[in-house]
């Protein structure tokens, strides 16, 4: 059984630029939930998505978006990057059926100059 | 408020037992993990514990969890270099969504 795959693993833009990332999930999951992890603010939440709706939000500015595919697939999107939205951008899937095992992809890290 | 707290560095000999520990705030939290994240890769769930059970043992891995004090601990027995990570412990309270609620994370050093 695949693992979550998260891509690109790796990414350099500039300030201004947008950015999409990947995530596909394990088979048969259907929730996705993007998490930021810099140094200085350890894991943040950014938001999850359950059957393409979006379910819960954390406290990122509208410049954060996502969405998710009917083959459970998600994406996110930052526009208009700035340099403090460089970090391990973690992409997390689960069953979606509340509280269940979350199984995080490698993460593609994020670096805005 | 979504506070988990855990102290940011613990070092331990080679063969000790290592304890890590986590307070959270919410009463309402359900499920309580403990993640391992290794030097440039994602989180690997090591373990997770229902808010009704006292403790859960897993090979090396003992989780106790004190619901009255909000307390959460890990403790892994004789502890190896492979063990050597930073240990996240996590929350999640909500039966509407799977937002998870994490700690900063305690960095594990192992001493030869």
């Amino acid at each position: 059984k695949a693992g979550v795959t998260q891509t690109p693993r790796y990414l350099i833009k500039t300030r201004g630029q947008q950015v999409t990332l990947s995530c596909s999930p394990i088979s048969g999951h259907r929730s996705v939930s993007w998490y930021q992890q810099t140094p200085g603010q350890g894991l943040q939440f950014l938001f999850e998505y359950f059957s393409e709706t979006q379910r819960n939000k954390g406290n990122f500015p509208g410049r954060f978006s996502g969405r998710q595919f009917s083959n459970s697939r998600s994406e996110m999107n930052v526009s208009t990057l700035e340099l403090g939205d460089s970090a391990l951008y973690l992409c997390a899937s689960s069953l979606g059926n509340s509280n269940t095992e979350a199984f995080f992809g490698q993460g593609t890290r994020l670096t805005v100059v | 408020g979504e506070d988990v707290e855990q102290s940011l560095f613990l070092s331990v000999r080679e063969g000790d037992s290592s304890v890590i520990n986590c307070t959270y705030t919410d009463s309402s939290s359900t499920y309580l993990y403990w993640y391992k994240q290794e030097p440039g890769a994602g989180l690997q769930l090591l373990t997770y514990i229902f808010s009704n059970m006292d403790m859960k043992q897993d090979q090396r891995l003992t989780v106790l969890l004190n619901k009255k004090d909000k307390h959460l601990s890990l403790r892994i027995a004789d502890t190896q270099t492979g063990d050597s990570a930073i240990y996240f412990c996590a929350e999640s309270r909500s039966a509407r969504d799977d937002k998870i609620i994490f700690g900063k994370g305690t960095r594990l050093h192992i001493l030869p």
